[in-house]
């Protein structure tokens, strides 16, 4: 297994526009996580799967932004009419269920919104 | 609600020069702690971990230990080398079932040859 994988790694994309991102995390991990991090910050949790429910979004989430993950496996994150605001980098992680697990990171995507 | 704050950067050193980068945290309940790093171009890797009060964790060179009694996890590193120039992130793992993180905001370090 390669690890957490993200797709693209880059998007720029025109204001008002819709985007899609794609995450495979690795393959036996049934959480699945998408944070955002802007310049100078830290990441921010976004949402949260156990196997193919959504069991946790966060209210930076806004309706604009959607998440799936069917069947479990791989994740999509879809923003609609994206804004200037919405750039930054979302990254996805993924574990196996338990107290301590560890999370490993894809290398992330990188929206711009001109 | 539960949150990290970690000490600001960026941090320059010399090469071989002890590293402290500082972090305290608040939360409900017994979080478990992380530090992850992450270098130039790269994605956040697991640096080191620990699940409950004293504990310390260790890896490649750098550890923290697990203070509840002044809510911190501390990062140190006893002499540091040019390749450990990245930014390093604190985490706590938030009780609960979903075990999200929450993180500080990060520290840069670089370390001059």
């Amino acid at each position: 297994d390669t690890g957490v994988s993200q797709n693209p790694r880059h998007k720029i994309t025109k204001r008002g526009q819709n985007v899609t991102f794609r995450c495979d995390p690795i393959s036996e991990h049934n959480r699945l996580y998408w944070y955002r991090q802007t310049l100078g910050q830290g990441p921010e949790f976004l949402t949260y799967f156990q196997n193919e429910a959504q069991l946790e979004k966060s209210r930076l989430l806004s309706d604009r932004f959607s998440a799936e993950r069917p069947k479990g496996s791989f994740s999509t994150l879809e923003i609609q009419r994206t804004e200037q605001g919405d750039s930054a980098m979302y990254l996805c992680a993924s574990s196996l269920k338990g107290e301590n697990t560890e999370a490993f990171f894809g290398q992330g995507t990188r929206l711009t919104v001109v | 609600g539960d949150s990290v704050t970690q000490m600001e950067g960026p941090v320059t050193l010399s090469e071989e020069a002890f590293l402290t980068i500082n972090c305290t945290y608040t939360a409900t309940g017994y979080p478990s702690l992380f530090w992850y790093v992450q270098y130039p171009g790269e994605g956040l890797q697991l640096l080191l971990k620990a699940t409950k009060a004293d504990d310390k964790g260790s890896n490649k060179g750098f550890e923290a230990t697990y203070r509840k009694e002044t809510t911190s996890f501390h990062l140190e590193k006893g002499s540091v080398q040019v390749s450990d120039s990245a930014v390093y992130f604190c985490a706590l793992s938030a009780a609960g079932n979903n075990r999200k993180l929450i993180w500080g905001l990060g520290t840069s370090l670089a370390v001059n040859p």
